[in-house]
This record gives structure tokens, sequence and C-alpha cells, in this order.
């Protein structure tokens, strides 16, 4: 079946550095979208994409899908106490169901 | 997008029993989810809820153990049947609001406890 793999597990990083998320889907997705979850909430829907090789922003964050729309990534600069959370990405081929990345979990250190 | 709450917040059972749970959306809506959530660990769709049929089920759901209901386009109730521990998990319900296959929206979850 369709599997979705995210990279890395977990990240820690100092406030101000970059952070980045690889998610790699075994098949050819339709879309890919992305959700954080803060600590105790539940996953909010941040974008997604549709087009191969897209690139699209939202304030720091940098959304991208690969060419062969089996890839996406995303770029944080410049982090904030705010982006902690896990940040999923969910792929989606066809018709079928939204599957779901393991997560990465990303903590800041102020 | 869409507003949904979830019923319970969260409960503490005791093994052997069943807990509903509830899931209330402020707009009528095509798809609704139920998936589960262990903690620090990914979502897992546990079933499609349809309206005015039996729900859909993925592989390792069963309806005799996770039985669905879904009245009408704004609710749905998952019912955890003859629970155990390993049922300890967060349960969330989710919707699609516009065609084509588009975002989720989640409901707070429901955070169950089976001792």
């Amino acid at each position: 079946g369709q599997q979705v793999m995210q990279i890395p597990q977990y990240q820690h990083v100092q406030e101000g550095e970059d952070f980045t998320t690889y998610c790699n889907s075994s098949t050819t997705l339709s879309n890919i979208q992305w959700y954080k979850q803060r600590p105790g909430g539940h996953p909010v829907f941040l974008i997604q994409l549709v087009k191969s090789g897209e690139v699209k922003k939202q304030k720091r964050l940098t959304f991208q899908f690969g060419e062969a729309k089996k890839n996406s990534s995303l770029h944080i600069t410049a982090t904030q106490t705010t982006d902690v959370g896990t940040y999923f990405c969910a792929g989606r081929r066809g018709a079928q169901k939204l599957v779901f990345g393991q997560g990465t979990r990303l903590t800041i250190n102020p | 997008s869409a507003v949904i709450s979830q019923k319970p917040s969260r409960d503490i059972c005791q093994r052997g029993t069943s807990l509903t749970i509830q899931c209330q959306v402020d707009s009528q809506v095509t798809m609704m989810f139920w998936y589960r959530q262990q903690p620090g660990q990914s979502l897992t769709l546990i079933a499609t809820a349809n309206q005015g049929s039996e729900a859909t089920y993925e592989s390792g759901f069963v309806i005799d153990k996770f039985p669905i209901s879904r009245p009408n386009l704004t609710f749905s109730t998952l019912t955890v049947s003859n629970m155990s521990p390993e049922d300890s998990s967060i349960y969330l319900c989710s919707v699609e609001v516009a065609g084509g296959f588009s975002e989720q929206y989640f409901g707070p979850g429901t955070r169950l406890t089976v001792t």
C-alpha cells in the first residue's frame, strides 16, 4: 500500500535557527498536504501542494513539492518558539485516502 | 473551514465496557472520518463515516469493535466496544468541507484511557 515516510522524527533547534522536514512517498501523489499539531492540540491544516515542482510560502514557511510528485519538504526560516509542535505531511494518490507521515516533532531552545 | 466539537474530551473507562464519542460539525460536510492517534505517534485512519450507509473501515479495524453512525451531514458517533488497555489513545474526528479531496479539519480529540 501507499506509504509516506517523514524525516527526521525529532529536531531540536536554537531559536532563530532554520528547520526542515522531508516527506517521501513510495508512489506518485496527486497532492500533498501539511499539518501542524501543537503539543496537546489537534492537527491544523497548513497548506496543500498539487503541481509538480510547486513552491508555496507562508511567511517564514516554505513548502515544496518535488518534480516527480513523490517528495515534499517544509522549511522554516529563523524559528520562533511559536513554531514548536509536530509537523505532518499527508499524501493522497488519486481518490484514495489521505496517508499521514510519521511526523517531525520540533522543539526549540529559546 | 469548519468548527468541530467532540464529546467527551476525555474519559477513563474500565476494560470490557464501551464508550461512544460524538462529533458535531457546524456545517454540512460530505466526508467525515475517524482517526486514532497514540501519544507521540501519527494518525491512523479507522474509517470513513458515510451518511445513511455503513462506514468504510480500514484494514485492521472492524465494525464490531468500532461501530460508527452518521445519521446526517453534521453528526457522527464512534463507539469503542469491549475496551482493553490497548484501546487507550486519542480519537479524532475530521471532515473535508470542500469536494475534490481537499484539506481536512480536525476536532479537538477525545483522550481515552482504559484501565
